[in-house]
């Protein structure tokens, strides 16, 4: 059964930093595209960025919204995803979720991250 | 970067029903269209990708059309589990893979 588990998410306050994990299983990771997607309370998804197999290059790309703060990296032996937040806003406060393919056809149930004083 | 805007943002239907949902983008995208559902408190699910094939596991009665920039996305009989919100995503030019705001559909 394919299963991706966020884990990091908590409370932080503004200017701070985060580190988001994504574990996956039931499936060969190293193959797959991965992205990250979030979602503000009571708002739409957002993309955030996706990082892509080594196999298809291995590049990463990301939202404008977070270019210059967020990092997105892989840990293939681990079959591990990650976000590395930066400078945090509260605009930033969300549940973020980790996805596999694309389309995006596997999904995390999600961490909340919340960016507040 | 491309723009998806959906319409309508919300709708109100019974079941049984026959409804559509519009996506559009602000260029081209060929056929690179996704649909998702979401439930409250639950991760995205994947209905339909390439515009208009069916995930595996997900009812006939679900279907997609479209190219270009013009796309939708039909619920045939509405069923009382179909009460959701739908947001398509284009994958043609990215990053970034832009989603739609939503369509929430709700019961009448």
């Amino acid at each position: 059964e394919v299963q991706l588990v966020e884990s990091g998410g908590g409370l932080v306050q503004p200017g701070g930093s985060l580190r988001l994990s994504c574990t996956a299983s039931g499936f060969t990771f190293s193959r797959y595209g991965m992205h990250w997607v979030r979602q503000a309370p009571g708002k739409g998804l957002e993309w955030i960025g996706r990082i892509k197999s080594k196999n298809d290059g291995g590049t990463i790309g990301y939202a404008a919204l977070v270019t210059d703060r967020f990092i997105i990296s892989r840990d293939d032996s681990n079959d591990t995803l990650y976000l590395q937040m930066n400078r945090l806003k509260p605009e930033d406060t969300a549940i973020y979720f980790c996805s596999a393919g694309n389309p995006l056809l596997s999904w995390g149930q999600g961490t909340l991250v919340t960016v507040s004083s | 970067d491309i723009q998806m805007t959906q319409s309508p943002s919300s709708l109100s239907a019974s079941v049984g029903d026959r409804v559509t949902i519009t996506c559009r983008a602000s260029q081209s995208i060929s056929r690179s269209l996704n649909w998702y559902q979401q439930k409250p408190g639950k991760a995205p699910k994947l209905l339909i990708y390439t515009a208009s094939s069916l995930q595996s596991g997900v009812p006939s009665r679900f279907s997609g059309s479209g190219s270009g920039t013009d796309f939708t996305l039909t619920i045939s009989s509405l069923q009382l589990e179909d009460f959701a919100t739908y947001y398509c995503q284009q994958s043609y030019s990215t990053p970034p893979d832009t989603f739609g705001q939503g369509t929430k559909l709700e019961i009448k």
